[in-house]
């Protein structure tokens, strides 16, 4: 999963618990994305972060919040997780295949999220 | 947010056919990206495609940058059981650095 891990990799959670994902890089990469996936709808971007310190919405940001105080990690948070949150989360980095200025995404394993 | 169309949603094949599956979409794209997905893992990337007619293959995969630059498609030669998945197309409009993912074709292969 090119140097990218998530923790916990499953968790259920009862509505209105909350929780932290992390999202870990070992290559010093600046962007880091949160995505969820469900059925049938693809992968859709939550938030991102550009940089140590900043972070920016993305599609369906409501419900999430992040921070990336350190540059290896980028951390997605659930105040008070419903149902619609169950899905599975993937963190990705954006990273390069070596040719200069252009820029590819890879993703770490998933987190497997159960909110009853 | 940006449409992606992916076709077809799934396919099933005899072993040693070839494969093909596109995406389209609404708005211009500066990089096409083709990722396969195995059950409980996270999306591989396979090829990654950057100007408009570009050709690139990898081992039996092969897709193309559309002209138009709003579409892109992904072949795969000779299919073997282990290329059983599912395929992601995911684009980016060069803003912000976000992609936008199709919603995936789920290949089967009978041995």
């Amino acid at each position: 999963n090119a140097g990218v891990t998530q923790t916990p990799k499953f968790r259920v959670l009862k509505t209105g618990q909350s929780m932290t994902l992390l999202c870990a890089q070992d290559m010093n990469h600046e962007y880091m994305y949160w995505y969820r996936q469900d059925p049938g709808m693809g992968l859709r971007l939550i938030h991102y972060s550009v940089g140590e310190g900043t972070t920016a919405k993305g599609e369906v940001p409501d419900g999430y919040n992040v921070s990336r105080l350190k540059k290896q990690n980028f951390l997605l948070g659930l105040e008070s997780a419903a149902p619609s949150q169950t899905s599975v989360y993937f963190c990705a980095i954006d990273g390069t295949s070596g040719r200069a200025g252009y820029n590819e995404q890879f993703f770490g394993p998933g987190t497997r999220l159960t909110v009853l | 947010g940006q449409q992606l169309n992916q076709s077809p949603q799934s396919m099933f094949i005899q072993e040693g056919e070839d494969v093909s599956m596109n995406c389209t979409s609404s708005s211009i794209f500066n990089t096409w990206l083709w990722y396969k997905q195995d059950p409980g893992e996270g999306p591989v990337l396979l090829i990654a495609l950057y100007k408009a007619g570009e050709l690139t293959s990898n081992g039996r995969l092969t897709a193309q940058f559309g002209i138009t630059r709003k579409d892109s498609f992904l072949n795969i030669s000779a299919s073997i059981p282990s290329d059983v998945g599912i395929y992601f197309c995911a684009g980016d409009t060069n803003t912000g650095n976000q992609f936008y993912f199709g919603t995936g074709t789920s290949l089967t292969v009978i041995p």
